[in-house]
Formats: C-alpha cells, structure tokens, sequence
C-alpha cells in the first residue's frame, strides 16, 4: 500500500535559519501530495500542494517540489520565523474518486528567537 | 467565510457514556471524515462518508458509530467511551478525485 516517510523531529531552529523538512513516498501510479502543518490545540491547515511531477507548490514561503524520480516532496523555507513553530505533515491522495489522504507521522518544528 | 465547523472544542464524558461529537461544512463538499489524533500522532482514519456511502475502516472499533443526515452536517457517537478514547478528534471535508481536504479546529475530548 501507499505509504509516507517523514523525517523524526523535533527540529530546532534559529529564527530566520533555513528549513528542510524531508519527506518520501512510496505509491503506485501519480498521486497529489500536499503538506499540512498544525498549531497547538488547532486542526490541520493546508500549507500547500502538487498534482504532478516537477510541480511546485508554494505558499506564505513555503515551498516543495513533486520529484517523481526520487519519490519525494521536501518542505523548504529560507527564513523560519517563531510563528512557524508547529507540527508538519506529509501526506499523499490517490487521483481516484475514493481515495483517503496518506500521512506521514508528522515533524515537530521548534523555532527560537 | 465557508468553513469545516466542529463542535464542540472540548468535551469532557464520564467513562461508559455516550457522547456525540458534531461537524458541519459550508464548503458543499461531498466527502466527509472522521479521524483520531493522539498526542504526537498522526490523524488516523475512522470513517468516510462518499455522498450518503459510509466507509467504515477496517481497525475502527465498534464501539465508534457516524450519521451523516444530509451533505452539511456529520455526527460522530461514540457509545461508551474508554480511557483510550480520549484524544482529539477531526472532521475534515473533500471533494472527490484529487482535491485537498479541509479540516475543522478539532474536538479535545477528555474521559473521566
């Protein structure tokens, strides 16, 4: 079955520090992936997504490539600020009308002043 | 602005009582969800309603039970809670195919 790698955090940064987050999958066929991110006593939030190889999503400066040759998504950020402090997930979805969204087991990011 | 709602925020049941836990959309989505989160977890998939079809998964225990009785609101009952059910529960709501689901702020239930 479809499956998502994340790396283990927590990862501790400096504020305005560059991030990468790792993330790899394992799926059949194309699915779209998406990075989630979650602040404490809150739901998921959608950071950003892709629907295809070699696309890149990007949102509030976060970006991730969709790199179909090494099965991977990694989150990246040039400068972290304290308010990114959060848990981030990895996730993919089948294109099929039925599919379910994949996690990974999520990365703690810890951002200091 | 059009939104998954849950609540409510926190709820606290008694061991072995029932309690229910609510969700609506304004989103006028057709897929909606039910997940666990415990602490340092990811989300774990109960139960998804496609339109009216209910998919229950495989390890959602019993115990757990949903209604869906119409395309804005979900219900989630869960008959007599355990101490391992307290957790966060989220409600989270798609379209079909590709598309990103969209999650509610979650609701914190505690058991006592």
């Amino acid at each position: 079955g479809d499956s998502v790698t994340q790396m283990e955090g927590p990862v501790t940064l400096s504020e305005e520090a560059f991030l990468t987050i790792n993330c790899t999958y394992t799926a059949t066929g194309y699915p779209s992936l998406f990075w989630y991110v979650q602040y404490p006593g809150e739901g998921l939030q959608l950071l950003l997504k892709a629907t295809k190889a070699d696309d890149k999503g990007s949102n509030k400066g976060f970006e991730a490539t969709y790199r179909k040759e090494t099965t991977s998504f990694h989150l990246e950020k040039g400068s972290v600020q304290v308010s990114d402090s959060a848990v981030y997930f990895c996730a993919l979805k089948q294109n099929s009308g039925y599919s379910t969204l994949t996690f990974g087991k999520g990365t703690m990011l810890l951002v200091s002043p | 602005d059009a939104m998954v709602i849950q609540n409510p925020r926190y709820q606290v049941t008694q061991f072995g009582k029932p309690v229910t836990l609510s969700c609506s959309q304004t989103l006028n989505h057709n897929v909606m969800y039910w997940y666990q989160q415990k602490s340092s977890q990811a989300p774990k998939l109960l139960f998804h309603y496609y339109d009216k079809d209910f998919n229950n998964e495989a390890d959602t225990p019993d115990n757990f039970q949903s209604r869906r009785p119409n395309t804005s609101f979900c219900f989630l009952d869960i008959r007599s809670p355990g101490l391992g059910d307290a957790a966060m529960y989220l409600c989270a709501t798609s379209n079909q195919g590709n598309q990103p689901q969209h999650f509610g702020d979650g609701t914190r239930l505690s058991i006592l």
